[in-house]
């Protein structure tokens, strides 16, 4: 079974509006880590942000917010105020200590946004 | 600080042929670990390191090897290259098991003909 799913291979949104990148996940453990990087088309990874199982509050860095419902097992990444910087490939990761690798993160097969002018 | 260091940044090799790509970082990081990304997958593991001289498999191990025999370096051997292991090749890092986040190198792009 997967464990990271993105349903959206590709997304388009106008420039300056919001867009929500959809993440589901699949875990047993309690203790679990979620994590959004982006990959622009120069191929590096960039983490974005993070949110622990445990964490109470969603996690926020700047535009980026993470909208966790724990009971519904999703993690979307949320941008508000889209760039044309921000068209890059999104990915979501999970870390869980059950895990045979333990801290090591499994990744989503990705989401294509495309930002419009 | 450099951060996580990659090379080379491109590669092509003959069928059978061996190489070693290599990765190193200044930050005093605990854990590595070696990735490869092919088109419409995400990153898979290949091989990680909790530590100098501890080293396991990821998802994908088969036809690699890995050594951790300092803290800054963590190479990865193709022992005799397929064109199956064409891919980009992402080596990350990260100080604990509690830090949220890893930090990954430049990649390194490898076409096997």
């Amino acid at each position: 079974a997967q464990k990271i799913t993105q349903t959206q291979p590709g997304m388009f949104v106008q420039e300056k509006e919001a867009v929500t990148l959809d993440c589901t996940y699949d875990t047993s453990d309690q203790s679990y880590g979620l994590f959004w990087y982006k990959q622009p088309s120069s191929g590096e990874m960039i983490f974005l942000i993070y949110q622990g199982s445990y964490d109470e509050q969603n996690a926020t860095e700047g535009r980026y917010s993470l909208n966790f419902q724990k009971a519904r097992k999703s993690a979307n990444l949320v941008i508000s105020a889209s760039q044309l910087g921000d068209s890059a490939m999104y990915f979501c990761a999970m870390r869980e200590p059950s895990s045979g690798s333990a801290r090591q993160l499994t990744f989503g097969s990705g989401t294509q946004l495309t930002v419009l002018p | 600080n450099a951060g996580v260091t990659q090379t080379p940044k491109f590669q092509v090799l003959k069928t059978g042929q061996s190489m070693t790509l290599q990765c190193a970082q200044d930050m005093n990081h605990e854990y590595m670990s070696w990735y490869r990304q092919d088109p419409g997958m995400g990153l898979r593991l290949i091989h990680y390191s909790v530590g100098a001289g501890i080293t396991d498999q990821g998802e994908v191990p088969n036809g690699y090897n890995v050594s951790r025999s300092t803290t800054e370096d963590f190479p990865l051997r193709l022992l005799s290259a397929a064109p199956s292991q064409t891919s980009v090749y992402f080596c990350a890092s990260s100080y604990s098991a509690y830090q949220e986040t890893q930090y990954f190198g430049p990649g390194t792009r490898l076409l096997v003909l």
